[in-house]
C-alpha cells in the first residue's frame, strides 16, 4: 500500500525559512512517471498546489510562490524535502504531500497530472 | 488559468448531486474529483473526468461537455457530505497542477 508521511515543525516565525520532509513507501522515486506534489491548503480555504518533482529531477514551481520555494529529493531514503523561505503568517496551514502521476493523452495529444495517492498533512504555524 | 466551482450545493439524502467545475481548457485536458472530509487529507473520487478509481461507491460518476465537467452522486447519503475539489493540468508553458476553488456539499 503506497502511502506518503509529511514531518516538520508545527510553529515556525516570521521570516524563517520552513523545511518539510516528505517520506514514501510502496513507490520509488525513480518510478517513471511518477513523483512527489506538496500542496497546501489554509484553514477553511481551497487547496493550492506548490509544486512538484518527478524521477527525472524534473521540478515545477508555483509561479506566484517559485522564489521561495526549493524541492529536493533523497532516492535513497525515499524522501522528498520543501524549503520555504520568508516565512509569514499567512503561509499557516496544512501541508500536504501527495503521488503525483503524469500521463499523455495521445488521441488529443495531452499530458496531464493525477494526484491518486495523499499524506495525512502537517499543520505549520506562522507565528512570533 | 483558473477551475470555476460553485461554493456550495445542498440535497437531501436519496437525491442527486451536481458538482460543476468550468475552465477554458477543459475541452482539451482532463479533471480529477478529490472528496475532503473535514480534518482529513483528500481522497481522489474520479480520474480522467469519468473514471471511478478502485473502492469508490458506484453511486459517483463523471461526465465532460465542452468546457464544463461534472462530478454526480446519484443516490445521495449522509456520508457524501464533504468539500468536493477540481484539478486539472495547464499545459502553458511549464505544466503545472491547478485546483478548483471547492464545493461544500450539504447532505
Amino acid at each position: 500500500q503506497v502511502t506518503l508521511k509529511e514531518s516538520g515543525p508545527v510553529l515556525v516565525k516570521p521570516t524563517e525559512t520552513l523545511t518539510l520532509t516528505c517520506s514514501v513507501s510502496e513507490f520509488s522515486l525513480t518510478n517513471a512517471g511518477m513523483g512527489v506534489s506538496w500542496i497546501r491548503q489554509s484553514p477553511g480555504e481551497a487547496l493550492e498546489w506548490l509544486a512538484h518533482i518527478f524521477s527525472t529531477d524534473q521540478k515545477s514551481y508555483n509561479t506566484s510562490l517559485r522564489s521561495r520555494l526549493t524541492l529536493s529529493k533523497d532516492t535513497s531514503k525515499s524522501q522528498v524535502v520543501l524549503s520555504m523561505t520568508d516565512m509569514d503568517p499567512v503561509d499557516t496551514g496544512t501541508y500536504f504531500c501527495a503521488r503525483v502521476i503524469i500521463e499523455y493523452n495521445r488521441e488529443g495529444g495531452f499530458f496531464y497530472y493525477s494526484i491518486d495517492v495523499w499524506g495525512k498533512g502537517t499543520t505549520v504555524t506562522v507565528s512570533s | 488559468y483558473e477551475l470555476r466551482q460553485p461554493p456550495s450545493v445542498s440535497v437531501s439524502p436519496g437525491q442527486t448531486a451536481r458538482i460543476t467545475c468550468s475552465g477554458d481548457t477543459l475541452a482539451k485536458q482532463y479533471v480529477c474529483w478529490y472528496q475532503q472530509k473535514p480534518g482529513q487529507a483528500p481522497v481522489m473520487v474520479m480520474s480522467k473526468d469519468s473514471q471511478r478509481p478502485s473502492g469508490v461507491p458506484e453511486r459517483f460518476s463523471g461526465s465532460s461537455s465542452g468546457t464544463e465537467v461534472t462530478l454526480t452522486i446519484t443516490g445521495v447519503q449522509a456520508e457524501d457530505e464533504a468539500a468536493y475539489f477540481c484539478q486539472s493540468t495547464d499545459n502553458t508553458g511549464t505544466r503545472y497542477v491547478v485546483f478548483g476553488g471547492g464545493t461544500k456539499l450539504t447532505v
